[in-house]
């Protein structure tokens, strides 16, 4: 079955670029749209924002400014970046196989997930 | 944005007792394939979410059968027949019919 893998630095400075890849194994990255969820310590989950195989991809507005989305099909990977971050952005990042083109998210596959914290 | 209310945000029972956790859409979640994309998620501590629910009212492979999922209008629910100890944890609703994609509060679930 499918299974996500990421990595990423995960000790920033307020400022810098936080920036997340995740591997897909056991599937292929076509036909899916692919998710970024976050979780601050101790608080509920955030939706970031989706990419499907195209490139096509889909922000939370209150993200959107800040962040990129991308995927590499060669290698069946997809990667965040985050700019200017602060420590509101200390977390755990998730990827996650968000939906099918055309139907609604279903959020299905999750990764371990991968803890960042920004720090001065 | 479409706003999910859970309640109650904590939750104590019984072992072997029922529990019931409502959500609630601040609009109607029926997407245009005619689905309603409401998802719940089961979060132990220091491990990633995992769905239990999709679509309202469907179990995940390996989901017990004491979780079920049901709607009335824009109110969801989710129900445990019988709680176990290993139901402990933090459980979310999702919807995935509008963007931004947007998740209720959280329902801490702890043993009495």
């Amino acid at each position: 079955q499918v299974q996500l893998q990421q990595w990423g630095a995960g000790l920033l400075k307020p400022s810098e670029t936080l920036s997340l890849t995740c591997a897909v194994y056991g599937g292929s990255l076509n036909n899916y749209y692919w998710s970024w969820i976050r979780q601050p310590p101790g608080k509920g989950l955030e939706w970031i924002g989706e990419v499907y195989h195209s490139g096509n991809t889909n922000y939370n507005p209150s993200l959107k400014s800040r962040v990129t989305i991308s995927v590499d099909t060669s290698k069946n990977q997809f990667s965040l970046r985050l700019n200017s971050v602060t420590a509101a952005d200390t977390g755990v990042y998730y990827c996650v196989r968000g939906r099918l083109m055309w139907y609604g998210a279903e959020m299905d596959v999750w990764d371990n997930g991968t803890t960042v914290t920004v720090s001065a | 944005d479409v706003w999910m209310t859970q309640s109650p945000l904590s939750l104590p029972v019984t072992l072997g007792q029922p529990a019931s956790i409502s959500c609630r859409s601040s609009r109607s979640l029926i997407y245009s394939d005619g689905n309603t994309y409401l998802n719940w998620f089961h979060q132990r501590p220091g491990q990633s979410p995992r769905r239990l629910i999709y679509k309202v009212s469907n179990r995940d492979s390996g989901v017990p059968d004491r979780f079920s999922g049901s709607v009335s209008g824009t109110d969801f629910t989710l129900k445990i027949s019988r709680v176990e100890a290993e139901d402990v944890g933090v459980y979310y609703c999702m919807q995935g019919t509008h963007w931004p994609i947007t998740f209720g509060q959280g329902t801490r679930l702890e043993i009495k």
